[in-house]
């Protein structure tokens, strides 16, 4: 079974300060990992994903994920926060093709002036 | 550029009516889905659907579910006599292939209100 852990239910940070949401997981088979966000009353968009290319992805709105098999880790950064980067954001996992998603439980960001 | 889209956004209904959710997956996508969120909680999956056959199933996707694709396009999800715990949103997602991996693409989701 996969499963992903996110460490912190909320985060909250100060415009241009550095963003770290937290996410682990657990795979017998090698993982397709992924962040979505969800904003208020909106559906779920792609951020990024891991599909065992390279292990530092990119992703939209400056967003970028590090994939640490030695860790088990998939964590989010962005070097700087916005105000409109405030949104729920979901670790995922997956064994690929058409398999589910696993979602982790979610992290509240909150960006303060 | 091409979208998931689904109907009704918001449904309420009361409890023990059926209910059916439409969704228009992206034109030559292959796999679809649905996924629900309780309120507050996370997303979870329900079902999965490809060559007009269930492929796979959660715990949560008992007999009271159904899906269809009664067309080339449309893709639906039923719930046969509603409950209170079935209030939520659901998502319908689709993507295009079985090999390697393949991005799935969410529609804004309908909310199912149960009374």
């Amino acid at each position: 079974a996969q499963s992903v852990t996110q460490l912190g239910s909320h985060v909250s940070v100060s415009e241009g300060a550095l963003v770290l949401l937290r996410c682990n997981y657990s795979s017998s088979v090698p993982p397709y990992l992924f962040w979505y966000v969800q904003y208020p009353n909106q559906g779920l968009q792609l951020l990024l994903k891991y599909t065992s290319a390279a292990t530092l992805v990119k992703g939209i709105n400056g967003f970028e994920a590090e994939f640490k098999k030695s860790e088990t880790s998939f964590h989010l950064t962005k070097p700087s926060a916005h105000m409109s980067d405030a949104a729920e954001y979901f670790c995922a996992v997956s064994k690929g093709g058409g398999n589910k998603l696993t979602f982790g439980t979610g992290t509240q960001l909150k960006v303060e002036l | 550029e091409p979208e998931v889209t689904q109907t009704p956004s918001h449904q309420v209904t009361q409890m023990g009516q059926e209910v059916i959710l439409r969704c228009v997956p992206i034109s030559n996508h292959l796999y679809f889905y649905w996924y629900r969120q309780i309120l507050g909680q996370k997303v979870e999956f329900l079902v999965s659907f490809y060559n007009n056959e269930i492929s796979e199933k959660s715990e949560i996707f008992d007999d009271q579910f159904s899906v269809e694709r009664p067309d080339g396009s449309n893709f639906t999800l039923k719930i046969r006599s509603t409950k209170l715990e079935d209030s939520a949103m659901y998502f319908c997602a689709s993507s295009e292939a079985l090999a390697g991996y393949n991005e799935q693409f969410f529609g804004p989701g309908t909310r199912l209100t149960v009374l």
